[in-house]
């Protein structure tokens, strides 16, 4: 079964806490974004990545933290700096080098406690 | 910021008839792309225009991009309950992806 996964699919947190979220692929994409979705908005971008070792802040950085050590893997951390991070947040893939379509995962909704 | 805006934020039509949605963006693009979003899921692609087209088709869907204006419009032709979504403009330069606030589309039937 190809594409990208996301999960948890739903997940609360804590005040002060850190939680991350997981989003693997399977297309052997080298670029990956992570979204921020709030109720009736449009999506900003928080991160992505191009290249394995690499990643570029969006536009929503502050508050969040990302790593691209393999290919396939492109996690995104919630800190505790985040003070709203109630949202709906999705993964997506595209192929690169202009390759330009974006392949989404299912999305994640996280909420606070 | 985000690079687009949608135009209606909501458009609410009858079955068979045509809607319309436009997109203006800030700066020079590589492509611009349109998705559909059903609530709570992710986003599907539709379709893509390079900055060096200015129409394409693809069954129902007619998109249209006017680099010297910044702007993009999505028609839906014929459009059926099931077209009920949101859509959301996206710009691309050099792999940024960068989306607008989306039209919510109400197709009664």
């Amino acid at each position: 079964d190809g594409g990208i996964t996301q999960s948890p699919k739903y997940l609360f947190r804590k005040e002060g806490q850190n939680v991350t979220l997981s989003c693997e692929q399977n297309l052997n994409h080298d670029a990956m974004y992570w979204y921020r979705q709030d109720p009736g908005q449009g999506l900003r971008l928080i991160y992505y990545s191009q290249i394995v070792n690499d990643f570029q802040k969006g536009d929503i950085a502050e508050g969040y933290s990302v790593s691209r050590e393999k290919k396939e893997s492109f996690p995104l951390t919630v800190t505790s700096a985040q003070k709203n991070p109630t949202a709906f947040y999705l993964c997506a893939t595209n192929a690169g080098q202009g390759m330009g379509k974006l392949f989404f995962g299912s999305g994640t909704q996280l909420s606070v406690l | 910021s985000q690079q687009g805006e949608e135009d209606p934020q909501a458009l609410s039509i009858q079955e068979g008839e045509n809607a319309t949605m436009n997109c203006s963006y800030k700066t020079s693009i590589n492509n611009l792309q349109w998705y559909r979003q059903n609530s709570g899921r992710g986003l599907v692609h539709l379709i893509l225009i390079r900055s060096n087209e200015r129409e394409k088709h693809s069954g129902r869907l007619r998109v249209t991009l006017d680099t010297s204006k910044k702007s993009s419009s999505l028609l839906i032709t014929a459009s059926r309950a099931a077209d009920t979504a949101s859509y959301f403009c996206a710009t691309d330069r050099y792999n940024d992806m960068r989306f607008g606030a989306g039209t919510r589309l109400t197709v009664k039937p």
